[in-house]
């Protein structure tokens, strides 16, 4: 069964970092691309960065490009999103999810997603 | 940017109705179009991928069409647990983007 558990979140004032992880199991991490997805409090759902399975490629979205970082180590089936210099519009639920296939130039489609951590940027 | 265009934005509707729900696309995306399901507080969950195609376990009375920039997701007869937001997302391009939504409501 596949499962992703995601970690990390909490409050944390604006400009600050903070790291969030998705641990994978039940499926060969290595063998898939990863994304981040958020959704802010009451809104829709909107999509951050994939990293391919490898972990050679990424996109991000522009709201987050030069701020966030997205990482993956295939030894410990982890996903990582390091976020830095925080603004109050970054406030939301955080998914990992989980692609079809293992590359990001071809984009697969998502089909597993995690519970979500939230992240509270206040001050 | 894809823009993505979901219709209506909510709708009310009876145990056992037809359900129409439209999603178009600001520019071709051949069939890389996705559905999910989301209920309140829960993680979203993958429903329809290449437009037509249903993901493992999902019931047979959800159905996709479409291709190009126009789209359905119909539930053929509505159940109880059916009673949820749903979301439309292209995956042809980046940034991937999705749907601002529709939220499905008992009437």
């Amino acid at each position: 069964e596949v499962q992703l558990v995601e970690s990390g979140g909490g409050l944390v004032q604006p400009g600050g970092s903070l790291r969030l992880s998705c641990a994978a199991s039940g499926f060969t991490f290595r063998n898939y691309a990863m994304s981040w997805v958020r959704q802010a409090p009451g809104k829709g759902l909107e999509w951050v960065s994939v990293i391919s399975g490898s972990g050679d490629s990424t996109y991000y979205a522009d709201s987050v490009k030069g701020r966030f970082t997205i990482s993956r180590d295939n030894s410990k089936n982890t996903l990582y999103l390091q976020m830095n210099s925080l603004r109050a519009e970054d406030t939301a639920v955080y998914y990992c999810a989980k692609h079809e296939g293992p590359f990001i130039v071809v984009v697969t489609a998502i089909d597993y997603w995690g519970q979500g951590t939230l992240v509270t940027v206040s001050s | 940017d894809i823009q993505m265009t979901q219709s209506p934005s909510s709708l009310s509707a009876s145990v056992g109705d037809r359900v129409t729900i439209t999603c178009r696309a600001s520019q071709g995306i051949s069939n890389y179009l996705a559905w999910f399901q989301q209920k309140p507080g829960k993680a979203p969950k993958s429903l329809i991928y290449a437009a037509s195609s249903l993901q493992s376990g999902v019931p047979s009375r959800f159905s996709g069409s479409g291709s190009g920039t126009d789209f359905t997701l119909t539930i053929s007869s509505l159940q109880l647990e059916d009673f949820a937001a749903y979301y439309c997302q292209q995956y042809n391009t980046y940034p991937l983007t999705f749907g601002g939504g529709t939220k499905v409501e008992i009437k």
